[in-house]
């Protein structure tokens, strides 16, 4: 089946702009997770949603960072006011468990945002 | 930070098995043992993840030591497109809403011809 999907897969904005990134998890996973990766370094924890709402966001960095999932599906992470140092590839996972035990993440491709 | 450590890189031939060490000697009893992989430019991909008994899928095996400090993650006969950054990463089962995963720097594994 189709596995988690991110778009755009490339982004390149200038200082100061606003931009959105999406995330398509797979089909009935109900658990939701944003990371971001810098060169050369591990995937870093942004958020992670269980369904609509967000269960933990303490990675996020800052209050420019904001993230929604309004259906419970699709999320998109949103970056107001870019600065140079949120260039990074955004990494997006679903996990199909509600609750508790395992639940294996399983991660889009990324999308690379530059900020100019 | 995480709470494993991987040495930084390690090179197998191909076909070759390959043996990826990994120490958590800080793991406490509700924690498991995950092990990702990431091909340059990529997403990260999930292998295998254990408890405390050794668990074998279609992609590797996983070994855990009894006392669970440390583990191996074995590809059999690694082929160049294993080459990638393994990472190994411990988290708690049952983990209400801390189930972040905790990334270190994983090791680098180039399978060469």
């Amino acid at each position: 089946g189709a596995g988690v999907s991110q778009t755009p897969s490339n982004k390149v904005t200038e200082k100061g702009k606003y931009v959105e990134l999406r995330c398509d998890p797979i089909s009935g996973h109900t658990a939701l997770y944003w990371y971001r990766q810098s060169l050369g370094q591990g995937p870093e924890f942004l958020i992670y949603f269980q369904g609509t709402g967000a269960a933990d966001d303490s990675g996020l960095p800052n209050d420019r960072f904001f993230a929604v999932r309004p259906e419970g599906s699709v999320s998109t992470l949103k970056i107001q006011r870019t600065e140079r140092g949120d260039s990074a590839v955004y990494l997006c996972a679903s996990s199909p468990r509600t609750s508790g035990y395992t639940d294996t993440q399983y991660f889009g491709p990324g999308t690379r945002l530059t900020v100019l | 930070d995480a709470k494993t450590t991987q040495p930084p890189s390690m090179d197998c031939a191909e076909g070759r098995a390959a043996n990826l060490p990994c120490n958590h000697s800080t793991i406490s009893g509700n924690e498991y043992v995950y092990w990702y992989r990431q091909i340059h430019s990529q997403g990260p991909q999930y292998i295998i993840h254990g408890l405390k008994n050794n668990e074998t899928n279609e992609m590797a095996s996983l070994i855990i030591t009894e006392d669970r400090k440390s583990s191996t993650l074995i590809l059999p006969h690694a082929t160049l497109r294993d080459t990638a950054v393994y990472y190994c990463i411990v988290r708690a089962f049952n983990a209400g809403n801390n189930r972040k995963l905790i990334w270190g720097l994983g090791t680098s594994l180039a399978v060469n011809p």
